[in-house]
């Protein structure tokens, strides 16, 4: 079974600052996605990623497989990115995969202006 | 842009009774998900459907609990007879294809709520 585990739980920011967010998992892995899920409860797709690195925008994800940890970054962050980020991780199991997602605690961050 | 869709947007229930929770998945997808949150805790996995049949399945998706494509376009949760436990938020997803490494889209999700 994969634990997933993140930090920090919350993170308070002035706009402007750089932002890490991260992520640790127990076991191999298939694929590492970020999460952005909004006061309101919806979840969006930020980043899937297996290995290296991935940009949008502002957002940097990086992923470590030997190290089984990733990092997403927040560059010049702003009030609008306040929102619950979440890392989950799809596992391989005994070599099949099915896509099934186990989540991390999410980090609560707040962008203050 | 495409997107999944979910009914209602809050459910409010008595305990005992039958709930169903629609979703409409994007439609070139083929691969459909259900997971739920209850309120503070992590997001879980419930179960995953390919090719009408369920693929996989997490110890809380019990017998209480069954999915159903019924028709081309949506896919729906039924929790049999709810629990207080079952409040939750229900979150349903879709991938192009089966498999780990396909990017999962969300829709926004259905607040159960059992009295």
């Amino acid at each position: 079974k994969n634990e997933v585990e993140q930090s920090p739980q919350n993170l308070t920011a002035q706009e402007g600052e750089f932002i890490t967010i991260n992520c640790s998992y127990s076991v191999g892995i298939s694929a590492l996605h970020w999460l952005q899920q909004h006061p309101g409860g919806g979840i969006v797709s930020l980043f899937m990623l297996s290995s290296g690195k991935k940009k949008h925008g502002r957002l940097i994800a990086t992923i470590n497989i030997q190290e089984k940890h990733s990092s997403l970054h927040i560059t010049a962050s702003h009030p609008r990115d306040s929102a619950v980020y979440i890392c989950a991780v799809s596992s391989v199991d005994g070599g099949t995969s099915y896509g099934k997602l186990t989540f991390g605690q999410g980090t609560i961050l707040t962008v203050h202006p | 842009e495409p997107e999944v869709t979910q009914t209602p947007s809050h459910q409010v229930t008595q305990m005992g009774q039958e709930v169903i929770l629609r979703c409409v998945p994007i439609s070139n997808h083929l691969y459909f998900y259900w997971y739920r949150q209850i309120l503070g805790q992590k997001v879980e996995f419930l179960v995953s459907f390919y090719n009408n049949e369920i693929s996989e399945k997490s110890e809380i998706f019990d017998d209480q609990f069954s999915v159903e494509r019924p028709d081309g376009s949506n896919f729906t949760l039924k929790i049999r007879s709810t629990k207080l436990e079952d409040s939750a938020m229900y979150f349903c997803a879709s991938s192009v294809r089966p498999g780990s490494y396909n990017e999962q889209f969300f829709g926004p999700g259905t607040r159960l709520t059992v009295l």
